[in-house]
């Protein structure tokens, strides 16, 4: 089992540019999620998908933000344009099954992204 | 929502000596992990245990659900153990993870 895998790990862009964070799930989860972690906020959630379909997407901060998941192994976060503040760790995770009753969340390796 | 608490905050320890990381929860939960963030930054994966106890080599944790917390035990402690332990829970119905602040641990020789 290779994890969660996670693209790029470092990402270094100008403030305005586009963001693009990938994510490989692991095979035959059903459920995926988008995380941020910065020292002011801790590790907060972004948004979710169950079987593709984003549930929950309370946690994304503005409109310059959107997450696909165009099939169950592959889903991208998008920051468009990118600012200064957006600069944090990525974490892309998922688990089996849709229920949170009993499976635990497997986090990818992160993607930290600077933006200037 | 839920609110999460974990102490101590900082916790410094000599190599070879055992620590409690606790976590408090303020409402009932279905699920509960607890992870190391090392400092690699990568997020592992210790226990999920939203009730009962169980044992990993060095690390053991037990949730007392009814009481609303979790506690985190580290015996003989290695530098290796150094990094950031993180309890998170779920409520309900919900499939948010909800993180506490953490316990930053730093083991010395």
């Amino acid at each position: 089992d290779a994890g969660v895998i996670q693209s790029p790990r470092h990402e270094v862009t100008e403030m305005g540019q586009e963001v693009t964070l990938r994510c490989k799930p692991i095979s035959g989860h059903n459920s995926l999620f988008w995380y941020r972690q910065t020292m002011m906020r801790g590790l907060e959630l972004l948004i979710y998908f169950n079987n593709n379909v984003p549930i929950d997407d309370s946690g994304m901060p503005e409109d310059r933000f959107s997450a696909k998941m165009p099939n169950a192994s592959f889903s991208t976060l998008k920051i468009q344009p990118s600012e200064p503040r957006d600069s944090a760790v990525y974490f892309c995770a998922s688990r089996p099954g849709s229920s949170s009753y009993n499976s635990p969340l497997h986090f990818g390796n992160g993607t930290r992204l600077t933006v200037t | 929502g839920i609110q999460v608490e974990q102490s101590p905050p900082d916790l410094i320890l000599q190599e070879g000596a055992n620590s409690t990381l606790r976590c408090n929860f303020s409402d009932s939960v279905n699920n509960l992990q607890w992870f190391h963030q090392n400092p690699w930054g990568q997020l592992i994966n210790l226990f999920y245990i939203p009730s009962g106890t169980k044992q990993n080599g060095r690390l053991s944790a037990t949730t007392v659900a009814t009481e609303r917390y979790s506690l985190l035990y580290i015996s003989s402690s290695q530098t290796t153990d150094s990094g950031v332990y993180f309890c998170a829970v779920i409520t309900g119905t919900a499939s948010k993870l909800t993180f506490g602040t953490g316990t930053r641990l730093q083991v010395t020789l």
